[in-house]
């Protein structure tokens, strides 16, 4: 019973293409990231939607566009794909966790997107 | 602007030794600082966290020392094993903010 679900796990594609990945969490969560992770591990965030309204919209080409059609959803797509855009993307999910004093995310299993 | 330096990239200890990884921040504001740990193809998840009101947390064989002072926070993981290899991520938050800032891994190998 996964909390925190993306699909799909790998996606490999032509350059100009436009494609999109699906996050499903069954957290009950508020909160919804995107974060991309390069080659080198290291983790960026894209966006966070917080009740399906976009809080926060880091610098990312707008070729990068968030859907939250419910709060238990965020979908990421991609228009006109470029090599550049080859990495792992996460969504995650968070709330804030009184055992830690702040927030815990909840991250998916990555989509790694693989442009040609 | 790398707000959270993390040191070292890579680590190799053997089997029961004492692995430590170390971050520095300079932003005084940050008031929440946790830890991730990545197995390879999976996502992050959350490994263990402190606020800055304290100078230790333990939980089992992991450990966060922190010096507010130094700005400076590390993770000490104690009689490490082979599935502790993992990349180790720290992060600092901004109070007011609920979006961490991530150092960018170490990756510890734990040689049996």
């Amino acid at each position: 019973d996964t909390a925190v679900s993306q699909t799909p796990k790998y996606l490999v594609t032509q350059m100009g293409n436009d494609k999109s990945i699906k996050c499903e969490q069954n957290l009950g969560h508020d909160t919804m990231y995107w974060y991309k992770q390069d080659s080198k591990k290291f983790l960026k965030i894209m966006f966070s939607y917080n009740n399906k309204e976009l809080i926060i919209n880091e610098t990312v080409p707008n070729r990068f566009s968030p859907k939250s059609p419910d709060k238990a959803h965020l979908n990421l797509h991609i228009n006109s794909l470029e090599l550049g855009d080859s990495a792992v993307y996460f969504c995650a999910s968070s709330q804030y966790s009184s055992g830690t004093g702040g927030e815990k995310l909840f991250f998916g299993s990555g989509t790694q997107l693989s442009v040609l | 602007q790398q707000q959270v330096k993390q040191s070292p990239q890579s680590l190799i200890v053997q089997k029961g030794g004492i692995s430590i990884i170390n971050c520095a921040y300079e932003n005084t504001a940050f008031d929440y600082f946790p830890w991730y740990q990545q197995f390879p193809g999976k996502g992050p998840a959350l490994l263990i966290a402190i606020r800055p009101d304290v100078s230790e947390k333990k939980e089992g064989r992991f450990t966060i020392s922190f010096n507010k002072s130094a700005k400076q926070f590390s993770l000490h993981i104690m009689d490490s094993q082979p599935g502790d290899s993992a990349t180790y991520f720290c992060a600092a938050k901004l109070g007011g903010s609920y979006i961490p800032t991530f150092g960018r891994g170490t990756s510890l190998i734990v040689h049996p």
